[in-house]
């Protein structure tokens, strides 16, 4: 069973351009996240989806970052225009089920950002 | 959210056991303990999770405290491969939020061969 797949797995960009991540979790997880993890650190939730639906956001900086995920499936995460602080390894996980279960989270190799 | 504290930074000997601890005094009755581990250069994955008794599976063991404030994640063999960031984490099961991953800095073991 092929795992949570993103691309791309490293960029390097400029700051104030625009950035694009792609994520398609397990088949059949309805519960998609993406995390943000900076360096020497663990990884902290931005948002997580329920089938289409971001059921929490609060960790998203709205004012540059946004995110959907269409026909429940593949998701992209965008951060439009980008910072120095922006960079980071951007991780997407997903679960079998939703919140009230216990599943474990399967995490992608993520997405290295480099902003210059 | 309840923490938990776990040393920077461990280092063991190939084929020998480990022992990672992990300290959560201030944990609930509704509080799961989680482990994952972070290989270099991946996302963290998931090794085992308990509530009261202690569990085995196929990569580690979980030894909980009898007053569950403190646990220990158990390596019967470490191999290279397992050199890593540990993570204990602590997920609560009551009310909205039990999705919720909450990771420190965790410990980076290193296995020496």
């Amino acid at each position: 069973e092929a795992g949570v797949v993103q691309s791309p797995r490293y960029k390097i960009i400029e700051k104030k351009q625009p950035v694009a991540f792609w994520c398609n979790p397990i088949s059949g997880h309805n519960t998609l996240y993406w995390y943000r993890q900076n360096l020497g650190q663990g990884p902290e939730l931005l948002i997580r989806y329920e089938n289409e639906e971001a059921v929490d956001d609060s960790q998203l900086p709205k004012d540059r970052f946004s995110a959907e995920r269409l026909k429940g499936v593949d998701s992209t995460l965008k951060i439009q225009p980008a910072e120095l602080g922006d960079s980071a390894v951007y991780l997407c996980a997903s679960s079998p089920r939703g919140t009230r279960f216990l599943d474990e989270q399967f995490f992608g190799p993520g997405t290295r950002l480099t902003v210059l | 959210d309840a923490k938990t504290t776990q040393p920077n930074s461990m280092e063991s000997n190939e084929e020998e056991p480990v022992h990672l601890p992990c300290n959560h005094s201030t944990i609930s009755g509704t509080d799961y303990i989680h482990w994952y581990r972070q290989l270099p250069s991946q996302g963290p994955e998931y090794v085992i999770h308990g509530l009261t008794s202690n569990v085995n599976n196929r990569m580690a063991s979980l030894a909980i405290a009898e007053d569950r404030k403190s646990s220990t994640l158990i390596l019967h063999r470490a191999t290279l491969r397992d050199a890593a960031v540990y993570y204990c984490i602590l997920r609560d099961i009551s009310g909205g939020s039990n999705y919720k991953l909450t990771f420190g800095k965790g410990t980076l073991l290193t296995v020496n061969p």
